[in-house]
């Protein structure tokens, strides 16, 4: 099946702790992208990558990061230095700048 | 960048009505896509569509790209179709803009 995976679908972080989110894609997409989004809100674009090994911040990249060693994989980064990370995130791929797909997403909470 | 606006924020309807979504961006836009986000959080692909008229079963969607605004219409709404509708555009060397989106609840 082609298609986006993310994992894990919840997540529960520590104050002070990484975590990291996974994003797996099998749609051969060139480009990949990071969204959050928090309650009764838009999606904001945390990261995205247009190629492998590159990637540029979004409005809101601010205590995140991100690798792209693969064209498959983008997994993100939620560091300590995010005050507030407790947010739906969302993964997307596409072909260029063309139709975008979505993951199923993971919600992350801090405790 | 682009800003977006939807219109309008919430939406009731009795289950067998019609509805009409509004999508308004600031400037041109070469790529414009609608999503349902449904109860899960799952965004789900309805149009890609940067100009003309394209119909999906009951949905259908228009983008006037002139006027720098998209319709997505329902008829005969069914409570599944309930959630949120979001568009989202991009001009070139940019990336994707998201509208605030619209919540929809369909009742029984």
């Amino acid at each position: 099946d082609g298609g986006i995976t993310q994992s894990p679908k919840y997540l529960f972080r520590k104050e002070g702790q990484n975590v990291t989110l996974s994003c797996e894609q099998n749609l051969n997409h060139d480009a990949m992208y990071w969204y959050r989004q928090d309650p009764g809100q838009g999606l904001r674009l945390i990261y995205y990558s247009q190629i492998v090994n590159d990637f540029q911040k979004g409005d809101i990249a601010e205590g995140y990061s991100v690798s792209r060693e693969k064209k498959e994989s983008f997994p993100l980064t939620v560091t300590s230095a995010q005050k507030n990370p407790t947010a739906f995130y969302l993964c997307a791929s596409s072909s260029r700048v063309d139709t975008q797909y979505f993951g199923p997403g993971t919600r992350l909470t801090v405790l | 960048g682009i800003q977006v606006e939807q219109s309008p924020p919430d939406l009731i309807l009795q289950e067998g009505a019609n509805s009409t979504l509004r999508c308004n961006f600031s400037d041109s836009v070469n790529n414009l896509q609608w999503f349902h986000q449904n109860p899960w959080g799952q965004l789900i692909n309805l149009f890609y569509i940067p100009s003309g008229t394209k119909q999906n079963g009951r949905l259908s969607a228009t983008t006037v790209a002139t006027e720098r605004y998209s319709l997505l219409y329902i008829s005969s709404s069914q409570t599944t179709d309930s959630g949120v509708y979001f568009c989202a555009g991009v001009n070139y060397g940019q990336n994707f803009v998201f509208g605030p989106g619209t919540r929809l609840s369909v009742l029984p």
